[in-house]
């Protein structure tokens, strides 16, 4: 069974950096493409970033480009979010989602996700 | 951007009713459209895929239908557990993005 578990969140304030980690299990982690996406509380859920299976190919959403940054490490099937600059517009879930497919523009849905954690942006 | 619009934004229905739930792409989409059904505090889960496969381990009652800029999803005779917030997804291009949801509660 797959398992996704965030963590990593917390409150911040303004204009800090927050490290965000999920670790997968029961699957190949390093045969799939895998993605971060928030939801502010109550409202609804937007993509943040992605990343292929083997870190080649990455997107981020306009919303944080040049603020975050994701990797991974397939040898200790975990995947990460760098969140620097950190904003009030920021605060939300963040989700970690595995991809059905190996690449991040082969148009597969969000198969697998973890329970999230919460990243509160506050002075 | 493409622009997913879902419609209703809320509905209320009986259990043992048949309900569905639209979804409208800004452009042309083929196929490339997820649903997922959220329950409070809980994470997203997927229901179909490519506009009308099932994905495994979902309830049969459960279906998928449209190609292009229109789409539905269907629950054909609803039960206590389906009471949730049901969310469209385009993956035809980059970023993929989402409906704003539909929340699903009992009359």
């Amino acid at each position: 069974e797959v398992h996704l578990v965030e963590s990593g969140g917390g409150l911040v304030q303004p204009g800090r950096s927050l490290r965000l980690s999920c670790a997968g299990s029961g699957f190949t982690f390093d045969g799939y493409a895998m993605h971060w996406v928030r939801q502010p509380p109550g409202k609804g859920l937007e993509w943040v970033s992605g990343i292929s299976w083997n870190g080649d190919g990455i997107g981020y959403a306009d919303s944080v480009k040049g603020r975050f940054t994701i990797s991974r490490d397939n040898a200790k099937n975990s995947l990460f979010l760098q969140m620097n600059n950190l904003r009030a517009d920021d605060m939300a879930f963040y989700y970690c989602a595995k991809d059905r497919g190996m690449s991040l523009w082969f148009g597969e849905p969000f198969d697998s996700w973890g329970q999230g954690t919460l990243v509160t942006v506050a002075s | 951007d493409i622009q997913m619009t879902q419609s209703p934004s809320s509905l209320s229905a009986s259990v043992g009713d048949r309900v569905s739930i639209s979804c409208r792409a800004s452009q042309s989409i083929s196929s490339y459209v997820s649903w997922y059904q959220q329950t409070p505090g809980k994470a997203p889960n997927l229901l179909i895929f490519g506009a009308s496969s099932l994905q495994s381990g979902v309830p049969s009652r459960f279906s998928g239908s449209g190609s292009g800029t229109d789409f539905s999803l269907t629950i054909s005779s609803l039960q206590p557990e389906d009471f949730a917030t049901y969310y469209c997804q385009q993956s035809y291009s980059s970023p993929t993005t989402f409906g704003q949801g539909t929340r699903l509660e009992i009359k």
